[in-house]
């Protein structure tokens, strides 16, 4: 069975960098048949997608944020990762990893990680 | 960006009964060389992660009780809830796949009436 796992401090300082690890269980993320992303949401609100990363590092990003995040990937680990600089208060959130289909096969993101609370305050 | 409405933003709905809950992107979802909507729609309870329900505007997710469906094209969709259940009560989301950024409605919260 799949299963993501979110992990990194749930404490930002503002204008500092937020950083966060999924690990991937259940099946290798060195695969040709999905995407994996990463959706957060600030409490009480709605998603919004972030952005997504293929096994071979190609990446796909919101612009909203896309001048403060990166996504990457390590096939040795199992694992792809979250860094989004300069945070505020407005960046507090839960932040989900979860699997991504191929639009052209299914799409949607049918595995999700159970979320982290990340808060920016000094 | 594809701008995804949700409507109505609160629905409470009495057990056994129908709900129905709408979505209309800014932007056509279809990619007319497969006439695929690329639009899912995912539940949501609390302290929980989205689950996903239906893709491709209408094909319901393996697992997923046959009482949920999903219809629509082009811009305008719709999800279904025939004989609602007490553990339906939950937010609803629909998104729109077909270009990036991905989207997400802004919700609907379900209720029972």
């Amino acid at each position: 069975q799949l299963q993501l796992q979110e992990s990194g401090p749930g404490l930002v300082k503002p204008s500092e960098t937020l950083s966060l690890t999924c690990t991937v269980s259940g099946a290798s993320i060195r695969t040709r048949d999905c995407f994996w992303g990463w959706i957060r949401q600030p409490p009480g609100k709605a998603l919004e997608w972030i952005g997504t990363i293929y096994y071979n590092g190609d990446t796909y990003y919101n612009p909203s944020l896309k001048s403060r995040v990166t996504v990457s990937i390590d096939t040795s680990k199992n694992q792809f990762s979250l860094k989004l600089s300069s945070v505020t208060a407005a960046d507090t959130a839960v932040y989900y990893c979860a699997r991504v289909r191929q639009k052209t096969k299914s799409g949607g993101e049918d595995y999700w990680g159970q979320g982290t609370l990340v808060t920016v305050s000094s | 960006d594809i701008v995804m409405t949700q409507s109505p933003d609160f629905l409470p709905v009495s057990l056994g009964e129908r709900a129905t809950i709408n979505c209309k992107s800014s932007q056509r979802v279809l990619d007319t060389s497969n006439n695929k909507n690329y639009l899912a729609w995912y539940q949501q309870k609390p302290g929980q992660p989205p689950k996903l329900l239906i893709y491709w505007a209408s094909v319901r997710e393996s697992g997923v009780p046959d009482r949920f469906s999903g219809s629509g094209s082009g811009t305008d969709f719709t999800l279904t809830i025939t004989g609602l259940q007490a553990e339906d009560v939950a937010i609803y989301y629909c998104q729109q796949y077909y270009s990036i950024p991905d989207s997400f409605g802004q919700g609907t919260k379900l209720e029972i009436k």
